[in-house]
């Protein structure tokens, strides 16, 4: 009965592979995010998606590309990464502007 | 850029309150203030939030200072459970959503 799930936990891959993290919610909330969480321990938030439709987009190489299927998933493809993407990656959810949920995150490493 | 400032690290006895404070003075007049823990890596924890009065809830209570360009988090019982990196975070609206702007966190440390 996980609320915000992540899949993979775990994801080694090489310098210019391309690979995606899945991330699903089952609170029912209408907005999902992507945070990234660096070395650094610092938080960032990457995208936010409410009913299927992009309404944050930082500064991000636009290697990353978030998609959404539906309102209760928000899945994140990287192309081509390199070794700067290596972080935790956690998805989080809300009801609007409510309170977020977050996920369990995915460690990235690339080699 | 993070709304807020914080101590970098803390530390408080088990079964003592743990008083965490945090600093932002630009917040904004309908800016919420929010507190989230993270315990080793695993993903961030709501705590509580406020916006003008102070709140309670059955994990910490939220002080807020009249001119809100501060607030305290209060653990009132700390256990070592509770060690973790806690964020005060500032709300902030981002076109039709909004954004949490994590800063560099508090770190506490729950002594036996």
């Amino acid at each position: 009965d996980t609320a915000v799930s992540q899949t993979p936990k775990y994801l080694v891959t090489q310098m210019g592979n391309d690979k995606s993290i899945k991330c699903e919610q089952n609170l029912g909330h209408d907005t999902m995010y992507w945070y990234k969480q660096d070395s650094k321990k610092f938080l960032k938030i990457m995208f936010s998606y409410n009913n299927k439709e992009l309404i944050i987009n930082e500064t991000v190489p636009n290697r990353f590309s978030p998609k959404s299927p539906d309102k209760a998933h928000l899945n994140l493809h990287i192309n081509s990464l390199e070794l700067g993407d290596s972080a935790v990656y956690f998805c989080a959810s809300s009801q609007t502007s409510g309170r977020q949920f977050f996920g369990p995150g995915t460690r990235l490493t690339v080699l | 850029d993070a709304k807020t400032t914080q101590p970098t690290s803390m530390d408080c006895a088990e079964g003592r309150a743990a008083n965490l404070p945090c600093n932002h003075s630009t917040i904004s007049g309908n800016e919420y203030v929010y507190w989230y823990r993270q315990i080793h890596s695993q993903g961030p924890q709501y705590i509580i939030h406020g916006l003008k009065n102070n709140e309670t809830n059955e994990m910490a209570s939220l002080i807020i200072t009249e001119d809100r360009k501060s607030s305290t988090l209060i653990l009132p019982h700390a256990t070592l459970r509770d060690t973790a990196v806690y964020y005060c975070i500032v709300r902030v609206a981002s076109d039709s959503s909004y954004k949490l702007i994590f800063g560099s966190g508090t770190r506490l440390l729950v002594r036996p």
